[in-house]
């Protein structure tokens, strides 16, 4: 039962370099998030996605970019890292009904962007 | 501006003895809370949540309380075990309507052996 599944677990880039975070879910949830992790900040919301073929941002989206390919699958794309970017990321999913309120997260991606 | 704040970015007590973890609000809409658990190196892993029609809710060791006239609410750990050190989470529905959570900046716990 594997969950939500992020790869790669630890990233460097240098600045200005491109990479895209990998994410997808067997729990066939329609809602898919993408979450960044700084101390003292908590987690807050870049993208989200309701369902397949749509995204929507959230509070800190700029210099991202969002792919939701398919139901299972929710990438995260910098097209062009920035050393504000290092952080730690988190991709979520959230099953549909009034009552299924909480999140499942996966191990999250440690990006480093020198 | 945040919306679910964590005051205490750590705590520490001792094994056996209980936990408080707070966590504030601004928004009276809020109609449910949840609180996570997160260990270095893992992602977060959802604890207990409650309606905000609720005042309290227990899951064996762990119980939340919702005071809503103060905007707050606790997480009890009793007895506090070395396995609960972690970091917690408060969280509430993200606004906007995405059916989203906000997080509170989380709160370190250490149980002393």
């Amino acid at each position: 039962n594997a969950g939500v599944t992020q790869t790669p677990k630890f990233q460097v880039l240098k600045t200005g370099q491109s990479m895209t975070l990998q994410c997808a879910q067997d729990m066939n949830h329609n809602s898919m998030y993408w979450y960044r992790q700084d101390p003292g900040m908590g987690l807050r919301l870049i993208y989200y996605s309701a369902s397949e073929g749509t995204t929507d941002k959230g509070e800190v989206p700029n210099g991202y970019n969002v792919s939701r390919l398919n139901k299972r699958e929710f990438s995260l794309r910098l097209e062009s890292a920035a050393p504000s970017q290092t952080s730690v990321y988190f991709c979520a999913s959230r099953g549909t009904g009034v009552t299924n309120e909480k999140l499942f997260f996966g191990s999250g991606t440690q990006l480093s962007v020198l | 501006d945040q919306q679910v704040k964590q005051n205490s970015p750590s705590l520490s007590v001792q094994e056996g003895r209980i936990s408080i973890l707070n966590c504030d609000y601004t928004n009276s809409m809020f109609d449910y809370f949840l609180w996570y658990k997160k260990y270095p190196a893992e992602g977060p892993t959802f604890l207990i949540s409650i309606s905000s029609i609720k005042d309290k809710n227990e899951d064996g060791r762990f119980t939340v309380f919702l005071n809503k006239s103060a905007k707050h609410l606790s997480l009890h750990i009793v007895p506090s075990q070395p396995g609960d050190s972690a970091v917690y989470f408060c969280a509430a529905p993200h606004p906007g309507g995405r059916r989203a959570l906000t997080f509170g900046s989380g709160t370190r716990l250490q149980v002393q052996p």
